[in-house]
């Protein structure tokens, strides 16, 4: 595709249900990031990966979260047990190569709402 | 903790002003980026500069860098109705951003 997309745009749903949020990089980018947005807030890092793996997960906030990149282009991010605290706008952006040496293109988010 | 923090908060000017934010860090990089949010969504890159560039200019952007104080500066000249967004600076440490600048142009 012509940029990094992401599915679903929005989702709603209910204190304690499980959720995935998908990103589909721009096709060849080795490197991918997941950042979380809340209202008024700079992008919070999530996680990083470079190929398949994660390089730098130290930014998710509790077990509940995890994200993988089986194949190492689709990313899902997986949070269990979802809380209100969780809702928020959840980007993805990919690069070239690693963010210290190449620009990073973002998603368009997908926005959560825990009810 | 994030690595770069932009100052001000939030700037409002009128059309065809210049806009200057501020960006601050801690620890030694090699490069330092900005970017554009527009709308609360995706953000955009608008320019990378490297730690042995001192400025680097894409249009009407100017960007300086000083190392020894740790900072950089965004300068959007003849300003634009359509340049309010908010910015954001990151650095290649830790991929990082901070809370940004609101910038509001009023036409």
């Amino acid at each position: 595709g012509a940029g990094v997309s992401q599915t679903p745009s929005n989702k709603v749903t209910e204190k304690g249900k499980y959720v995935e949020l998908r990103c589909d990089p721009i096709s060849g980018h080795t490197a991918l990031y997941w950042y979380r947005q809340s209202l008024g807030q700079g992008p919070e890092f999530l996680i990083y990966f470079q190929g398949t793996g994660a390089a730098d997960d130290s930014g998710l906030p509790n077990d509940r979260f995890f994200a993988v990149r089986p194949e190492g282009s689709v990313s899902t991010l997986k949070i269990q047990r979802t809380e209100r605290g969780d809702s928020a706008v959840y980007l993805c952006a990919s690069s070239f190569s690693p963010f210290s040496y190449n620009e990073q293109f973002f998603g368009p988010g997908t926005r959560l709402t825990v009810l | 903790s994030q690595q770069g923090e932009e100052d001000p908060q939030a700037l409002s000017i009128q059309e065809g002003e210049n806009a200057t934010m501020n960006c601050s860090y801690k620890t030694s990089i090699n490069n330092l980026q900005w970017y554009r949010q527009n709308s609360g969504r995706g953000l955009v890159h608008l320019i990378l500069i490297r730690s042995n560039e001192r400025e680097k200019h894409s249009g009407r952007l100017r960007v300086t860098l000083d190392t020894s104080k740790k900072s950089s500066s965004l300068l959007i000249t003849a300003s634009r109705a359509a340049d309010t967004a908010s910015y954001f600076c990151a650095t290649d440490d830790d991929m990082r951003f901070g809370a940004g600048t609101r910038l509001t142009v009023k036409p």
